[in-house]
């Protein structure tokens, strides 16, 4: 089964920048994975934040983007926020198969 | 918007069947699929299986052997079922909407011990 790899964890400052990265086992990750980027605060259920790679939900603060970028998927968060302290999934699809990565920590400090 | 809420024993012991169910709140339940998600205590989250109004299925290759999933149209429910459970299938279990999984249910905490 196709693993799905994120940094465990990454620290950055408010008001500072900061990419997570979602790769596949199977290869790069494309448009055909339909990545997808949750937030999850401790005690509640995960928040859909990125579909499709690039796309953003209604409520999705602007400051979040998606890309594809060196066979990866990519989450960034920019003008970081205290309130972006939090635990960061994201998703592909894979041979007919949804597959969650493990997870990133991301400490803003 | 659309509200999910699942439903279940919170406490089961080894060797018996989870049985859950997730109540969509409005009639986008005929247009989108449905998804089970878990959570074990501080863990990642694990996909478990989607399933249509129409019945059609698609669950995880490592728990297919143990899992089924039904609807029920008409209360506009999702079922899930996963059989011969053990300490390992403690976890938070959600209901999610769809390909892109934007609405989620609350959750519901399932536990497995003797």
């Amino acid at each position: 089964q196709t693993l799905v790899t994120q940094e465990p964890s990454m620290t950055v400052s408010p008001g500072g920048t900061v990419t997570l990265t979602c790769a596949s086992s199977t290869g790069a990750v494309t448009s055909s994975s339909y990545p997808n980027w949750f937030q999850q605060k401790p005690g509640q259920p995960p928040r859909a934040l990125i579909y499709s790679a690039t796309k953003k939900h209604s409520w999705t603060p602007a400051r979040f983007s998606g890309s594809l970028l060196g066979g990866k998927a990519t989450l960034t968060l920019s003008d970081v926020q205290p309130e972006d302290e939090a635990e960061y999934y994201c998703l592909l699809y894979s041979g007919g198969s949804q597959v969650f990565g493990g997870g990133t920590k991301l400490t803003v400090l | 918007q659309v509200q999910l809420r699942e439903s279940g024993p919170g406490l089961l012991k080894p060797s018996e069947t989870l049985s859950l169910m997730c109540t969509v709140s409005d009639n986008s339940f005929v247009s989108f699929y449905w998804n089970w998600v878990r959570q074990s205590p501080g863990k990642g989250l694990e996909w478990i299986g989607y399933i249509y109004y129409s019945g059609a299925a698609n669950y995880n290759p490592s728990l297919k052997s143990r899992v089924t999933m039904s609807v029920d149209t008409s209360e506009k429910q999702i079922s899930l079922h996963l059989k011969s459970v053990t300490a390992a299938d403690t976890a938070v279990y959600y209901c999610a909407r769809g390909m892109y999984f934007d609405y989620w249910g609350q959750g519901a905490l399932v536990t497995v011990s003797s």
